[in-house]
Formats: C-alpha cells, structure tokens, sequence
C-alpha cells in the first residue's frame, strides 16, 4: 500500500529558486525520511525526521513534519542543475516494520 | 560509508527462466529489502529480511522467493521470469529502524 503521497509529481525551476515538495501519508509514524534518485541509479537517504521532531535542517535542505495534518514538506533552497533529480517521501509506520515509499517527485533545475 | 552492491546492472532473461539477483552489504546491517520500481507505481516491497534465514512477505511477493543464508547477502530469485517482472529491481539494507536505508544501484532486468 502507497502511505506517502508526493505533491507535485513534477516540477521545474530555475538554478538559484528554491524548491518546494510536499509529502501527505495516512497512519501514524514512528519517522518520515526523504530520499533523491538520479535517474537510472539507486535511492539515497537525505534525511530523517522523527515523529516528535516539527523541523530539520541539512545543508540547503530543510525538512518539516506536520503530525496533525499527516504531512510534510521538504525545501530544496538555492537549488543547482545537479540537483535535477526524483525525491520520494518514505514512511515507518508506528504499526509497521519497513518503509512505504509514495511515487516521487521529479525536480528539474534549469541552468 | 555503507555500501551496497548488485551484481548486474542490466539483465536480459528469457521467459520461464530461473533468474537471480544478488544483493551484497559490507557493515553489517541486520535488515535487508528487495523491491521493484515501476514507472506510475513508485517502489514496490517484494521481500524483506531481518535476520540471517528469516525472510518476511512485503506487498508484492508472489512469483519471488528470496534467500539469505549470510547475514551480508539477501538474493532475490524469480522462479519462472514472465514479462511482467520486467522491472528496475532496488535492494537496500538498514541498521535499525532509526536510521535510513542504504540502496544498491538498481537492476534492470528485461524478460523477453
């Protein structure tokens, strides 16, 4: 079953905006985890942001978690071409054992 | 850092072949994962395993059967390839549930 659900699925800007992505889920989580996949090639891990956390920060991205409205959004700022890439919204559900990743959304970053 | 390799990049199989996809971590992890990526259906769990010749069902396991006889080494067995397992097939290994998950490169596997 998809638990998270990203939104957009795609989206364009250019080399210096910042980005913008949110993720909706259903059930209660343990944590939320956002992960990039350049195409053709594996998932990598960006971030985690446990259930008790509303904010996180790494670098340029920041992470936000919503509990009461089941959501969260992931901020991208400055972004760079090389960040062109899928980001996928993955949840550990309190009631689970793995995680449950939603569709993605592709980001392009124009030069 | 952890790391985490398939064995093929790309394979071609016929259908009804015996296929197997290999799946190798180098620190340890406790909890191993197959799933596969389909375009409009996002990552898809196949099997999962949390210790060495456990294995449990995910969401999609019928036609998949998986082995982990080393802690170090989940495999992913197709026992009959049918075009519909055409597929980028994704593992991936985690510490614990607190932590992320690492991902191996993905194999695209075409049955033909």
């Amino acid at each position: 079953s998809q638990q998270g659900e990203e939104d957009p699925q795609a989206l364009s800007i250019q080399e210096g905006e910042n980005a913008t992505m949110n993720c909706s889920y259903k059930t209660s989580i343990n944590n939320l985890q956002w992960y990039r996949q350049n195409s053709g090639r594996g998932l990598v891990h960006l971030i985690l942001i446990r259930s008790n956390e509303r904010e996180k920060h790494s670098g340029r991205l920041r992470v936000t978690l919503d509990t009461s409205k089941k959501s969260s959004s992931l901020l991208i700022t400055a972004s760079r071409a090389a960040d062109t890439a899928s980001y996928f919204c993955a949840t550990d559900a309190a009631s689970g054992s793995r995680l449950t990743f939603g569709e993605g959304t592709q980001l392009t970053v124009n030069p | 850092d952890v790391k985490v390799t398939q064995s093929s990049r790309y394979l071609v199989k016929r259908t009804g072949e015996k296929v197997f996809l290999e799946c190798v971590q180098d620190m340890d992890h406790e909890n191993m994962f197959w799933y596969r990526q389909d375009p409009g259906l996002g990552l898809r769990l196949i099997y999962f395993s949390y210790d060495v010749k456990m294995k449990e069902k995910g969401d999609i396991p019928e036609g998949y059967s998986v082995s982990r006889e080393k802690k170090e080494r989940f495999s992913l067995i197709l026992e009959s390839a049918s075009t519909n397992q055409t597929s980028m097939y994704l593992c991936a290994s985690s510490l614990n549930r607190v932590h992320g998950y690492t991902f191996g490169s993905g194999t695209r596997l075409t049955v033909v």
